[in-house]
């Protein structure tokens, strides 16, 4: 059955490294969503997309996060230089964006931890 | 400020017996809300949603009910599993029309015990 799909699941990383998390959303989905869960903060969104078109990234820090829909089957999110406080499971999801249906699919999640 | 609010603690109750979760939340006005749940390590997945000119919607043993003048979203299971026990998130988009982005509540973990 048709699924989000995120790599790599797990990233740990030394401060100050690059780090690309990459999502391949469903397949017809026209709307693509990053979002960051903390224990504290919940679940936050970052940015998403329409269309391969950058909505609203008004959640991210904009100095060292960027995010990018380089064709519909791939979306990335790359944290340089990568901080502690960076640490959190980052999901990605994708929905139609039409009509009736508002329902968001997310993928699995990756865990990434910032030493 | 806008706030939406679950219940912090987690809710333990007894296989059979019916949850209850409520989701209140503070200006905003949303054109509908939604539920997820979420089990340890994964993703949240989506259950219902309800529009602003719905009091009530089900699906099999989930009711959710709505209630814009309360700004509150009740959250029932009925005959509870321990198959149940998860988190569940209700998220609301913030009322600006079309698909939008939806904000999240921090959760209500629940633990239906046998």
């Amino acid at each position: 059955d048709a699924r989000v799909t995120q790599t790599p699941r797990h990233k740990v990383t030394e401060m100050g490294q690059e780090v690309t998390m990459r999502c391949q959303p469903i397949l017809g989905h026209n709307t693509v969503f990053w979002y960051r869960q903390t224990m504290m903060q919940g679940l936050e969104l970052l940015a998403y997309f329409r269309n391969r078109a950058p909505l609203d990234d008004s959640g991210m820090p904009k100095d060292r996060f960027s995010a990018e829909m380089p064709d519909a089957t791939l979306a990335t999110l790359k944290i340089q230089p990568s901080e502690p406080r960076d640490s959190a499971v980052y999901f990605c999801a994708s929905g139609w964006g039409t009509g009736n249906s508002h329902e968001q699919y997310f993928g699995p999640g990756t865990r990434l931890t910032v030493t | 400020s806008q706030k939406i609010e679950q219940n912090s603690e987690a809710l333990n109750i007894q296989e059979g017996k019916t949850a209850t979760l409520t989701c209140n939340y503070t200006n905003y006005s949303p054109a509908y809300l939604q539920w997820y749940r979420q089990d340890p390590g994964r993703g949240p997945v989506f259950l219902l949603l309800i529009r602003e000119n719905e009091k009530e919607k089900r699906k099999e043993r989930l009711k959710v009910t709505f209630d814009t003048t309360l700004k509150q979203s009740l959250f029932h299971i009925t005959a509870s599993q321990p198959a149940d026990s998860a988190t569940y998130l209700c998220a609301l988009d913030p009322g600006t029309g079309g698909y939008n982005k939806l904000i999240f509540g921090a959760g209500t973990r629940l633990a239906v015990h046998p």
